[in-house]
């Protein structure tokens, strides 16, 4: 089982619909919890950080963590079609860097439909 | 502030070549980070970097070496090249320090093995 599992869609939505995009993980040493977008041929960037268990939201996007059950999702609201890119979770043990660097999930491919 | 840089950006080796991957970063970050990103596997560490004249090895480092001679600078060396090293090569850095520590990604460096 791989340590974090992610659906690589792709998944196509409506513009305006509210998109939810989860990662399940199996470690539960994991204790901070990252969003990167990847637009077609560029380096991710992140979108959203959080380490505790809840809610985190910044503008359209929402964060939630459940570290009970292993699962984090990202939520965006009126999805635009430049919200159109891969996404990826990326979680680690520790505060800053070091040893193990981030672990990613695959990404999911998320298409906004005009 | 051009933030993580890397050169080239596009190269195509033979098998057996060998060639250097240049990563630079202006953020006076202390750490830095090389990921491959594959198709179906997503990011995967390769070999890090904790401050000027370190290295330490990732998840996947073999026929990969690595140099941090200068604290802006990170190289990665291919001796010989092989097909399966044919990927999207991304740099990254980061602070090392902080709970909300997070890595900055270059725009990656496309290549392809024959």
């Amino acid at each position: 089982q791989k340590e974090v599992e992610q659906d690589p869609g792709p998944l196509s939505v409506p513009e305006g619909a509210i998109v939810s995009l989860n990662c399940t993980y199996s470690n539960s040493a994991f204790q901070y919890f990252m969003w990167y977008r990847q637009y077609s041929r560029k380096g991710p960037e992140l979108l959203m950080y959080t380490y505790s268990s809840g809610n985190k939201e910044d503008g359209r996007f929402t964060a939630q963590v459940d570290k009970s059950s292993k699962y984090i999702s990202l939520f965006i609201r009126d999805s635009q079609p430049s919200d159109s890119a891969t996404y990826l979770c990326a979680m680690k043990k520790y505060s800053g860097g070091g040893a193990d660097g981030l672990t990613f999930g695959k990404g999911t491919h998320l298409i906004i439909q005009p | 502030n051009a933030g993580v840089t890397q050169t080239p950006k596009f190269r195509v080796l033979k098998t057996g070549q060998s060639m250097t991957l240049l990563c630079a970063q202006d953020m006076n970050h202390e750490y830095m980070y090389w990921y491959r990103q594959d198709p179906g596997m997503g990011l995967r560490l390769i070999h890090y970097s904790v401050g000027e004249g370190t290295t330490a090895k990732g998840e996947v480092p073999d026929g990969y070496n690595v140099s941090r001679l200068k604290k802006q600078n990170f190289l990665l060396g291919l001796e010989s090249a092989a097909p399966s090293q044919t990927s999207v090569y991304f740099c990254a850095s980061s602070t090392g320090q902080g709970s909300t520590d997070t890595q900055y990604f270059g725009p990656g460096t496309r290549l392809t093995v024959l």
